[in-house]
């Protein structure tokens, strides 16, 4: 069974630092793979897709990268704000039978950005 | 925002009620979900639905069934309320295509006493 881990739980970088959200699972025939995030008492906002035949993929000051074979992934973050202060999700897609292709969530990283 | 709508999204309820939740999207995706959150577990695949009546169990299941007899809407329907039943529902779209990305609704808390 997959089993997506997110190290740590929780992070607090001050404004203005660059970070790295990692992200690791245990099977690697996944499609791909995305990352979300969920403010508190809100649904889950998709941040970026990255497809198994990716490397990388960016969106403004976020940049995915993913290494199928070891297993991993990473969320970078240039220039921190404290706007960016949320749970950041990773979830794999993986061919889960009868035709069926499904999200396998980690549990998140909570950051917070202290201004 | 991916134009999904959840409802209600509050509900306080009691045990041994049925309850139904619904997932209204005006996207036109083929596939919808119906996720759970607690804490300590993650978000957890209850059903999903490939088309018009065509549905099929997620990894939590037992207690929830789920009916989509449009395109836009996707009903889940605890039948009969347990306090374990208490979390936030969430429901999920995606198009058609292996690489297509998943868009949230905004959840429903609910809470079974």
């Amino acid at each position: 069974k997959q089993e997506v881990t997110q190290i740590p739980a929780a992070l607090s970088v001050p404004e203005g630092e660059n970070l790295v959200l990692n992200c690791s699972f245990t099977d690697s025939a996944i499609y791909n793979l995305q990352w979300f995030r969920q403010d508190p008492g809100k649904g889950l906002t998709s941040l970026l897709l990255i497809q198994s035949s990716q490397r990388e993929q960016t969106s403004g000051r976020l940049n995915a990268s993913l290494d199928k074979s070891s297993g991993r992934s990473t969320l970078y973050i240039a220039a921190s704000q404290p706007g960016d202060s949320a749970t950041y999700l990773c979830a794999v897609r993986e061919y889960s039978g009868a035709g069926s292709y499904q999200l396998t969530f980690g549990k998140g990283t909570k950051l917070s950005v202290i201004p | 925002d991916a134009g999904i709508t959840q409802s209600p999204r509050h509900k306080v309820t009691e045990t041994g009620t049925p309850v139904t939740l619904r997932c209204h999207q005006t996207e036109n995706h083929r596939y919808m979900y119906w996720y759970r959150q607690d804490p300590g577990h993650g978000l957890r695949l209850i059903h999903y639905s490939y088309g018009v009546k065509d549905t099929d169990k997620g990894e939590v299941s037992d207690g929830y069934s789920v009916s989509r007899s449009k395109t836009e809407d996707f009903l889940l329907t605890l039948e009969s309320a347990t306090s374990s039943q208490t979390s936030v529902y969430f429901c999920a779209i995606r198009d058609r295509g292996l690489n297509t990305e998943a868009f949230f609704g905004q959840g429903t808390r609910l809470t079974v006493v």
